[in-house]
């Protein structure tokens, strides 16, 4: 029954290792999101796709690598984790692109030592 | 560029005493505005969105909020708060025909609810 469901809820790393996110929604929505939530609560935007094209990249660096590999899939690749890293990352989906609203998943906290 | 504006970091309420949180948004023309609650240790919950019409949305949870466009301003509200409303509110924006959809969130409202 979970609309947006992320693996795993908890991630612990070393530096440099290289991790995945992995988001699936089961709403047969188009668009996907990615979303990052600092220590202070404060949550930004990383990345869209929308059936499986990538249409926002805020800046994000490129060592965070999303994938796509059909529309109800968005994974979230991070190599060389680093320090700053550690966040709790979020997924959402909206049915379109253009006005609708997002459907967030309930987190992975990502924890980088 | 658009911004998002909670002055409020913490509030605490009574239980059952009402409850006001603040929103502010930097932008030209009228935007897609939402209301989220984060409960702890959870995702995003939508309260309620406003995209045009009556200027006061009914939400889930019995929350209302209150478009004022001369003021900017997009208040959440509820009349009588309950232990369960403890949670972080955040307050988000959208442009009009912005690509991708995207969300410009403010900092949140953490809300304490004492017995």
């Amino acid at each position: 029954d979970t609309a947006v469901s992320q693996t795993p809820k908890y991630l612990v790393t070393q530096m440099g290792n290289d991790k995945s996110i992995k988001c699936e929604q089961n709403l047969g929505h188009d668009t996907m999101y990615w979303y990052k939530q600092d220590s202070k609560k404060f949550l930004k935007i990383m990345f869209s796709y929308n059936n499986k094209e990538l249409i926002i990249n805020e800046t994000v660096p490129n060592r965070f690598s999303p994938k796509s590999p059909d529309k109800a899939h968005l994974n979230l690749h991070i190599n060389s984790l680093e320090l700053g890293d550690s966040a709790v990352y979020f997924c959402a989906s909206s049915p379109r692109l253009a006005t609708d609203t997002q459907y967030f998943g309930p987190g992975t906290r990502l924890t980088v030592l | 560029a658009q911004s998002v504006t909670q002055p409020d970091i913490h509030i605490t309420v009574s239980e059952g005493a009402s409850l006001e949180l603040r929103c502010n948004y930097s932008y030209g023309a009228t935007p897609y505005l939402f209301w989220y609650v984060q409960s702890p240790g959870q995702g995003l919950q939508l309260l309620l969105k406003y995209f045009s019409g009556d200027t006061l949305v009914q939400g889930i949870k019995g929350f209302e909020a209150e478009f004022k466009r001369s003021q900017s301003s997009f208040n959440l509200r509820k009349p009588s708060v309950h232990w369960s409303d403890a949670a972080e509110y955040f307050c988000a924006v959208r442009k009009d025909g912005a690509a991708g959809n995207k969300l410009t969130f403010g900092g949140g409202t953490r809300v304490l609810v004492k017995p």
